[in-house]
């Protein structure tokens, strides 16, 4: 099936720094992808779907300067958490939808845990 | 509002067989998504149903009835390695996936 690889897996920073997350697809190309963040035994929460060559959309309540989104070319999607702070710490996952369209599977990357210390 | 029920928790027992409902309100449907999830790791797609009836795809099938709004995902010959969160997700009408809080699934020897 189609592979996303997300990096890094695991980051630690300290307060006030910001961390950059890459989201690739890497046999397919992705127009549209989305990154969720999850908190601990609590279900996926959609932050924004990336789209190829233009402004990412938002979902409400999530700040769009603190999360910012770039979707340079079909294969890379990047989320960098502004200044973070604890309450940032979570596990935040991209996904892509391979075979264009709006529907078919989602496949998700693998998944970056992040703690603010 | 848009809502996706699936119970918190299950247990079974290896070996056995287990049925995770789930049941959803959204604003139209494309489609409905189940996905595994073990703790700390990304979710895994296992079935997808867009027309009424049942898939089954090796230990694992999935059953979709779009006028009543409910789904449920069946797992047989239960393995240890089965114990994960198995998560619901419907796509509405603007092809958004909805997801359900997950049923967490314990399998006991």
């Amino acid at each position: 099936g189609a592979v996303v690889s997300q990096h890094p897996s695991w980051v630690i920073c300290k307060s006030g720094t910001s961390v950059k997350i890459e989201c690739r697809s890497l046999d397919f190309q992705a127009t549209t992808m989305f990154w969720y963040r999850q908190f601990p035994k609590q279900s996926l929460m959609l932050m924004a779907t990336s789209n190829e060559g233009s402004k990412a959309t938002y979902e409400q309540g999530v700040e769009k300067d603190k999360f910012l989104i770039n979707h340079a070319s079909l294969t890379l999607s990047t989320l960098t958490v502004t200044s973070a702070h604890p309450e940032d710490s979570s596990f935040y996952i991209c996904s892509a939808r391979a075979g264009g369209g709006d529907t078919g599977e989602l496949f998700f990357g693998e998944g970056s845990r992040l703690t603010v210390l | 509002g848009q809502n996706i029920d699936q119970p918190t928790e299950m247990t079974a027992t290896e070996g056995a067989i287990v049925q995770i409902n789930c049941t959803y309100q959204t604003s139209g449907f494309n489609g409905l998504f189940w996905y595994q999830q073990h703790a700390g790791e990304a979710p895994t797609f296992l079935s997808y149903n867009v027309l009424d009836g049942l898939e089954e795809k090796g230990r694992f099938s999935s059953f979709l009835s779009r006028s009543k709004g409910y789904s449920y995902l069946l797992l047989k010959e239960l393995q240890m390695k089965d114990s994960a969160s198995y998560l619901c997700a419907v796509m509405d009408s603007n092809y958004q996936l909805i997801w359900g809080a997950g049923t967490k699934l314990i399998i006991k020897p």
